[in-house]
Protein backbone atom coordinates (compact mmCIF):
# COMPACT_ATOMS: atom_id res chain seq x y z
CA UNK A 1 0.00 0.00 0.00
CA UNK A 2 2.79 2.80 -0.92
CA UNK A 3 1.31 6.44 -0.58
CA UNK A 4 3.42 8.04 -3.09
CA UNK A 5 5.50 5.40 -6.14
CA UNK A 6 7.39 6.72 -8.41
CA UNK A 7 9.57 4.28 -11.22
CA UNK A 8 11.93 3.75 -12.11
CA UNK A 9 13.78 3.64 -9.09
CA UNK A 10 17.13 3.68 -10.96
CA UNK A 11 17.89 4.99 -14.45
CA UNK A 12 20.91 5.77 -15.74
CA UNK A 13 20.76 6.90 -19.33
CA UNK A 14 23.25 8.91 -22.02
CA UNK A 15 23.33 12.89 -22.69
CA UNK A 16 21.94 14.31 -25.20
CA UNK A 17 18.28 11.84 -24.36
CA UNK A 18 14.71 12.13 -23.47
CA UNK A 19 13.40 10.31 -20.51
CA UNK A 20 10.54 10.24 -18.32
CA UNK A 21 9.71 9.41 -14.67
CA UNK A 22 6.08 8.33 -13.38
CA UNK A 23 4.63 8.99 -9.78
CA UNK A 24 1.16 8.26 -8.22
CA UNK A 25 -0.15 8.74 -5.30
CA UNK A 26 -3.19 7.16 -3.66
CA UNK A 27 -3.60 9.09 -1.16
CA UNK A 28 -6.62 11.27 -2.60
CA UNK A 29 -4.08 14.38 -2.25
CA UNK A 30 -5.15 17.28 -4.75
CA UNK A 31 -1.19 18.68 -4.70
CA UNK A 32 1.63 17.04 -6.70
CA UNK A 33 5.26 18.01 -6.57
CA UNK A 34 8.52 17.36 -7.88
CA UNK A 35 11.70 18.11 -6.11
CA UNK A 36 15.52 17.69 -6.90
CA UNK A 37 18.33 16.48 -4.40
CA UNK A 38 21.45 17.18 -5.35
CA UNK A 39 24.56 15.31 -4.40
CA UNK A 40 24.78 17.60 -1.34
CA UNK A 41 21.96 16.19 0.25
CA UNK A 42 19.92 19.55 -1.14
CA UNK A 43 16.51 19.58 -1.30
CA UNK A 44 15.13 21.89 -4.02
CA UNK A 45 11.63 22.43 -5.25
CA UNK A 46 10.81 22.22 -9.20
CA UNK A 47 6.95 22.29 -9.84
CA UNK A 48 4.03 22.27 -7.54
CA UNK A 49 1.10 21.17 -9.69
CA UNK A 50 -2.86 21.07 -8.91
CA UNK A 51 -5.91 20.49 -11.11
CA UNK A 52 -5.68 24.57 -11.44
CA UNK A 53 -2.27 25.75 -11.48
CA UNK A 54 1.05 24.53 -12.36
CA UNK A 55 3.90 26.71 -10.57
CA UNK A 56 7.29 26.22 -12.06
CA UNK A 57 10.12 27.31 -10.20
CA UNK A 58 12.01 29.78 -12.00
CA UNK A 59 15.31 27.70 -11.85
CA UNK A 60 14.52 24.90 -13.72
CA UNK A 61 15.37 24.54 -17.15
CA UNK A 62 12.59 23.96 -19.81
CA UNK A 63 13.88 20.63 -20.44
CA UNK A 64 11.84 19.88 -17.62
CA UNK A 65 8.44 19.21 -18.37
CA UNK A 66 5.48 18.06 -15.54
CA UNK A 67 2.81 15.77 -16.80
CA UNK A 68 -0.61 15.24 -15.37
CA UNK A 69 -2.56 12.91 -16.86
CA UNK A 70 -4.97 12.76 -13.84
CA UNK A 71 -5.33 14.04 -10.15
CA UNK A 72 -3.25 10.95 -8.75
CA UNK A 73 -0.54 11.20 -11.51
CA UNK A 74 2.36 13.89 -12.05
CA UNK A 75 5.07 12.53 -14.42
CA UNK A 76 8.08 14.23 -15.27
CA UNK A 77 9.74 14.57 -18.50
CA UNK A 78 13.28 15.54 -19.26
CA UNK A 79 15.00 16.45 -22.69
CA UNK A 80 18.11 16.63 -24.14
CA UNK A 81 19.54 15.30 -20.96
CA UNK A 82 22.99 16.87 -19.18
CA UNK A 83 25.60 15.38 -17.02
CA UNK A 84 24.37 18.45 -14.51
CA UNK A 85 20.62 16.35 -14.74
CA UNK A 86 22.03 13.50 -12.36
CA UNK A 87 20.67 13.76 -8.60
CA UNK A 88 17.72 11.88 -6.87
CA UNK A 89 13.93 13.25 -8.25
CA UNK A 90 11.15 12.56 -5.07
CA UNK A 91 7.90 13.24 -6.07
CA UNK A 92 5.27 14.08 -3.46
CA UNK A 93 1.87 14.94 -2.53
CA UNK A 94 -0.04 16.90 -0.09
CA UNK A 95 -3.69 17.58 0.53
CA UNK A 96 -4.54 21.42 0.56
CA UNK A 97 -5.34 22.96 4.30
CA UNK A 98 -3.56 20.07 5.80
CA UNK A 99 -0.12 20.35 5.14
CA UNK A 100 0.38 20.84 8.67
CA UNK A 101 -1.48 17.88 10.02
CA UNK A 102 -0.10 15.14 8.16
CA UNK A 103 2.78 16.59 6.20
CA UNK A 104 3.70 16.29 2.59
CA UNK A 105 4.35 12.55 1.74
CA UNK A 106 7.19 12.11 -0.15
CA UNK A 107 8.04 8.64 -2.67
CA UNK A 108 11.27 7.17 -2.41
CA UNK A 109 13.05 8.79 -5.34
CA UNK A 110 14.34 8.25 -8.56
CA UNK A 111 18.16 8.00 -8.93
CA UNK A 112 18.84 9.50 -12.52
CA UNK A 113 22.65 9.03 -13.86
CA UNK A 114 23.64 10.62 -16.83
CA UNK A 115 27.06 9.21 -18.35
CA UNK B 1 13.91 35.33 -1.02
CA UNK B 2 12.85 32.72 1.71
CA UNK B 3 16.16 30.80 3.39
CA UNK B 4 16.38 27.86 5.44
CA UNK B 5 19.89 27.37 7.18
CA UNK B 6 20.50 24.03 8.97
CA UNK B 7 23.28 23.75 11.44
CA UNK B 8 25.77 22.08 12.33
CA UNK B 9 25.92 20.30 8.98
CA UNK B 10 27.11 16.93 10.72
CA UNK B 11 26.62 15.88 13.93
CA UNK B 12 28.11 12.76 16.32
CA UNK B 13 26.74 11.98 19.38
CA UNK B 14 27.38 8.62 21.64
CA UNK B 15 24.49 7.18 22.56
CA UNK B 16 22.68 8.67 25.24
CA UNK B 17 24.54 12.17 24.78
CA UNK B 18 21.62 14.78 24.55
CA UNK B 19 22.31 17.70 21.86
CA UNK B 20 20.41 20.05 19.59
CA UNK B 21 20.28 21.18 16.17
CA UNK B 22 19.48 24.00 14.53
CA UNK B 23 17.37 26.00 11.76
CA UNK B 24 17.37 29.45 11.36
CA UNK B 25 14.87 31.14 8.77
CA UNK B 26 14.39 34.17 6.63
CA UNK B 27 10.53 34.02 5.20
CA UNK B 28 8.15 36.76 4.05
CA UNK B 29 5.37 35.29 5.95
CA UNK B 30 5.93 31.77 7.34
CA UNK B 31 2.75 29.40 7.47
CA UNK B 32 4.56 26.80 9.26
CA UNK B 33 7.88 25.43 10.05
CA UNK B 34 8.57 21.48 9.13
CA UNK B 35 10.97 18.52 10.58
CA UNK B 36 11.49 15.67 7.97
CA UNK B 37 13.82 12.69 8.95
CA UNK B 38 15.54 11.34 5.78
CA UNK B 39 17.32 8.02 6.04
CA UNK B 40 19.71 6.67 3.32
CA UNK B 41 18.10 5.75 0.17
CA UNK B 42 14.50 7.05 0.98
CA UNK B 43 12.39 9.96 0.63
CA UNK B 44 11.81 12.47 3.75
CA UNK B 45 9.83 11.27 6.72
CA UNK B 46 7.24 13.79 8.30
CA UNK B 47 7.84 14.05 11.90
CA UNK B 48 6.52 17.71 13.38
CA UNK B 49 4.95 20.89 12.15
CA UNK B 50 5.35 24.09 13.81
CA UNK B 51 3.10 27.12 13.21
CA UNK B 52 3.97 29.62 15.66
CA UNK B 53 6.68 31.19 18.18
CA UNK B 54 6.58 29.61 21.65
CA UNK B 55 5.14 26.81 19.77
CA UNK B 56 6.57 22.97 20.84
CA UNK B 57 6.08 19.33 19.90
CA UNK B 58 7.31 15.78 21.16
CA UNK B 59 7.87 12.75 19.65
CA UNK B 60 9.61 9.95 21.34
CA UNK B 61 13.27 11.56 21.90
CA UNK B 62 12.38 14.50 20.07
CA UNK B 63 11.25 18.00 20.62
CA UNK B 64 10.92 20.56 18.17
CA UNK B 65 10.79 24.64 19.27
CA UNK B 66 10.32 27.55 17.32
CA UNK B 67 11.07 30.87 17.71
CA UNK B 68 10.35 34.00 15.35
CA UNK B 69 13.77 33.52 13.92
CA UNK B 70 14.63 29.67 14.32
CA UNK B 71 13.57 26.50 14.87
CA UNK B 72 15.45 23.81 17.47
CA UNK B 73 15.02 19.96 17.26
CA UNK B 74 16.44 18.23 20.45
CA UNK B 75 16.94 15.19 20.40
CA UNK B 76 17.25 13.49 24.59
CA UNK B 77 19.21 10.43 24.84
CA UNK B 78 19.52 9.38 21.39
CA UNK B 79 20.11 5.66 20.28
CA UNK B 80 21.74 4.83 17.23
CA UNK B 81 18.63 4.23 15.37
CA UNK B 82 18.13 8.06 15.65
CA UNK B 83 20.86 8.42 12.88
CA UNK B 84 19.48 9.92 10.00
CA UNK B 85 19.54 13.30 8.65
CA UNK B 86 16.77 15.84 9.44
CA UNK B 87 15.80 18.62 7.28
CA UNK B 88 14.32 21.40 8.17
CA UNK B 89 11.64 23.30 5.79
CA UNK B 90 8.87 26.07 5.92
CA UNK B 91 5.78 26.59 4.02
CA UNK B 92 5.47 30.75 3.22
CA UNK B 93 2.41 32.10 2.46
CA UNK B 94 3.72 34.00 -1.17
CA UNK B 95 5.82 30.56 -2.31
CA UNK B 96 2.13 28.47 -2.46
CA UNK B 97 2.19 25.10 -0.52
CA UNK B 98 5.57 24.15 -1.98
CA UNK B 99 8.33 23.66 1.38
CA UNK B 100 11.71 25.17 1.21
CA UNK B 101 13.97 23.15 2.40
CA UNK B 102 17.27 23.38 4.36
CA UNK B 103 20.36 21.21 4.10
CA UNK B 104 20.08 18.94 6.59
CA UNK B 105 21.96 17.74 9.76
CA UNK B 106 23.25 14.54 9.65
CA UNK B 107 23.53 12.78 12.80
CA UNK B 108 25.54 9.70 13.61
CA UNK B 109 25.05 8.06 17.10
CA UNK B 110 27.33 5.30 17.95
CA UNK B 111 26.87 3.10 20.86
Amino acid sequence: DTAVSQTPKYLVTQMGNDKSIKCEQNLGHDTMYWYKQDSKKFLKIMFSYNNKELIINETVPNRFSPKSPDKAHLNLHINSLELGDSAVYFCASSAVGWEGSYGYTFGSGTRLTVV
Amino acid sequence: EDQVTQSPEALRLQEGESSSLNCSYTVSGLRGLFWYRQDPGKGPEFLFTLYSAGEEKEKERLKATLTKKESFLHITAPKPEDSATYLCAVQAYQAGTALIFGKGTTLSVSS
